[in-house]
């Protein structure tokens, strides 16, 4: 059964504490990529990998690292220095070319207390 | 930078009545693609348009890429309860960056 996942589906955490948000595809997706999304919002871009080894900065990556040390896995951390962490957290991969469509996971949501 | 304004932010109609929302870009975009986040879940595609003019339909819904290829929309025809949820545009840039920017949305409430 092919698809993205991400885990856990509700995270808690304390002020000043990382945390990494696991994303795991099988798709054989070339492309990843973290968004996230606030309430009433859009999707923002906070990073992205074209492919293994590799990924670029998106909007808002202030706060946030990631790394791509195998095709199916793109694991996002939130660093104490992210000021307002708590979000929903929405990882994805594609196909191909950048134009492709892209497939969701079912997200993480991260509360910071 | 370059942003993709989708409006409205909101919509809220009874269910058999139309619903539309727009998407518009200061330049030229490659693609448009359209996808579907129901309330606690995640962003599922809807379609994607190339084509400058291109008009595709998904049973009640109809999707238009603008012949400038800077603006797109969805149009539902006789809302469901089923319908409820956002929908977002993406527009895939032709030069420079990260190559797909997504809107903001447009939420549709529909009251049966």
């Amino acid at each position: 059964d092919g698809g993205i996942t991400q885990s856990p589906k509700y995270l808690f955490r304390k002020e000043g504490q990382n945390v990494t948000l696991s994303c795991e595809q099988n798709l054989n997706h070339d492309a990843m990529y973290w968004y996230r999304q606030d309430p009433g919002q859009g999707l923002r871009l906070i990073y992205y990998s074209q492919i293994v080894n590799d990924f670029q900065k998106g909007d808002i990556a202030e706060g946030y690292s990631v790394s791509r040390e195998k095709k199916e896995s793109f694991p996002l951390t939130v660093t104490s220095a992210q000021k307002n962490p708590t979000a929903f957290y929405l990882c994805a991969s594609s196909n191909g070319g950048s134009y492709n469509e892209q497939f969701f996971g079912p997200g993480t949501r991260l509360t910071v207390l | 930078g370059q942003q993709v304004m989708q409006i409205p932010q909101y919509q809220h109609v009874q269910e058999g009545e139309d619903f539309t929302t727009y998407c518009n870009s200061s330049t030229t975009l490659s693609n448009i693609q359209w996808y579907k986040q129901r309330p606690g879940g995640h962003p599922v595609f809807l379609i994607q348009l190339v084509k400058s003019g291109e008009v595709k339909k998904q049973k009640r819904l109809t999707f238009q890429f603008g012949e400038a290829k800077k603006n797109s929309s969805l149009h539902i025809t006789a809302t469901q309860t089923t319908d409820v949820g956002t929908y977002f545009c993406a527009g895939g840039r032709v030069t420079g960056g990260f190559k797909t920017i997504f809107g903001a949305g447009t939420r549709l409430f529909v009251k049966a």
